[in-house]
């Protein structure tokens, strides 16, 4: 089976923009989670979508929204740019209640 | 809220010693841990897992072990090798809403 992948792997963009990263799950994978990463931070939870629903939501600003469609493919919106949105965005899907699977992530600068 | 504290930070040990990497959860309702080796520019990857119906489990080098008493699980990794060198993040899943909260993060270096 092929993996988590996500798309892009690199983006640069400017304070102020909005950006729209992707994520497509393992086949048959209902869940797609998504996770900021940060030097010192760890992984921090942004939100995590189920069957097209959000079933749960983490601690960041409004800016910061996803969505997922009916093939579970997920993507993540991020709107007015800050310079502190630069990190690694992560995704991970899993079949319900079982193990969680990461994507390569998308590394994102703002300047 | 729901919090994982993650200890150490930073961990070196020799070649061949073993590593020991602790984690305390504050939800009652988690029932599925999982820990994740991250190496250098690469995404997490899941090396062991435990639920909380059992109180430890092995799996070669690597062992994992649960107190749901005093909510601590602990990451043992024996005869260390310097491929085992990574950040390793320990996380801890609700069993109502499948969320889960991760730790900090250990950066383990093996010294050859």
């Amino acid at each position: 089976k092929a993996g988590v992948t996500q798309t892009p792997r690199y983006l640069i963009k400017t304070r102020g923009q909005q950006v729209t990263l992707s994520c497509s799950p393992i086949s048959g994978h209902r869940s797609v989670s998504w996770y900021q990463q940060t030097p010192g931070q760890g992984l921090q939870f942004l939100f995590e979508y189920f069957s097209e629903t959000q079933r749960n939501k983490g601690n960041f600003p409004g800016r910061f929204s996803g969505r997922q469609f009916s093939n579970s493919r997920s993507e993540m919106n991020v709107s007015t740019l800050e310079l502190g949105d630069s990190a690694l965005y992560l995704c991970a899907s899993s079949l319900e209640i079982h193990e969680q699977y990461f994507g390569p992530g998308t590394r994102l600068t703002v300047t | 809220g729901e919090n994982v504290e993650q200890h150490p930070s930073t961990l070196s040990v020799q070649e061949g010693d073993s590593a020991v990497i602790k984690c305390t959860y504050s939800d009652s309702a988690s029932n599925y841990f999982p820990w994740y080796k991250q190496e250098l520019g690469k995404r997490p990857q899941l090396i062991i897992d435990i639920r909380s119906n059992v109180g430890e489990k092995k799996d070669q080098r690597i062992a994992v072990t649960l107190n749901k008493t005093a909510k601590h699980f602990s990451l043992h990794i024996t005869e260390t090798q310097p491929e085992d060198s990574a950040v390793y993040f320990c996380a801890a899943r609700d069993g109502g809403t499948y969320k889960y909260i991760f730790g900090t993060g250990t950066r383990l270096k093996v010294l050859a």
